[in-house]
């Protein structure tokens, strides 16, 4: 059981949005950046946002990151079929002396 | 472009060894910090460990479920890093995945296609 807590599923319409929320405490997301990834189907997974609201090289500007004291959340703008998977957030925990993972959101586009 | 391949999963019984190697091209590899993940069947990613580069200190960090039995290494002159398991259990059961550490402490930006370790009698 994971200490950072997502909703199992989200959904948004074809061109529209979807906000996925990350809840942690001051040991992980108080303390440290925030790393969402994806996965798709079958696929290993994939860095969208480092530390807090940075896109790797090649990432769309459509995903956008943003924190605020013990959370997070990542955006999803003008949705597509395609970012139909699986997306967590991350962040070092410094009680666990370990790298935690959200319990992960399904996203689906209606 | 960075490329991160894994190998050596494989079925073992309960209790059993096996050792997983992930090799990396694309990158000053000693200056690399890496690190793996794994994913239980139907399940989420789980962090398992990470080495950091021997110019940091070469140190392992490891998630709590792991610690004691498995131990992650490198050999800088090969590009590879090593996920050695021991005393494996059934929930260990999982899909391993390499991955370079592009950004501390753990951003994860280059993966590896992942290897099927199945531990079961």
């Amino acid at each position: 059981q994971s200490v950072l807590t997502q909703p199992p599923s989200a959904s948004g319409t074809p061109g529209l949005w979807v906000t996925i929320p990350c809840s942690g405490s001051s040991a992980n997301i108080g303390k440290n950046p925030v790393n969402w990834y994806q996965q798709l189907p079958r696929t290993a997974p994939k860095l969208l946002i480092y530390k807090n609201n940075q896109r790797p090289s090649g990432v769309p500007d459509r995903f956008s990151g943003s924190k605020s004291g013990t959370s997070a959340s990542l955006a999803i703008s003008g949705l597509y079929s395609e970012d139909e998977g699986d997306y967590y957030c991350a962040a070092w925990d410094d009680s666990l002396n370990a790298y935690v993972f959200g319990t992960g959101t399904q996203v689906t586009v209606l | 472009e960075v490329q991160v391949v894994e190998s050596g999963g494989g079925l073992v019984q309960p209790g059993g060894s096996l050792r997983l190697s992930c090799t990396v091209s694309g990158l000053s590899f000693t200056d690399a910090w890496m690190s793996w993940v794994r994913q239980g069947p139907g399940r989420g990613l789980e962090w398992v460990g990470r080495i950091k580069s021997k110019r940091s200190g070469g140190t392992t960090d490891y998630a709590a479920p792991v610690r004691g039995r498995f131990s992650i290494s490198r050999d800088d002159s090969k590009s590879t890093i090593y996920l050695q398991m021991n005393s494996l259990r059934i929930e260990d059961t999982a899909v391993y995945y390499c991955a370079h550490i592009a950004w501390a402490p753990v951003a994860m930006n280059s993966w590896g296609q992942g290897g099927l370790v199945t531990v079961s009698s």
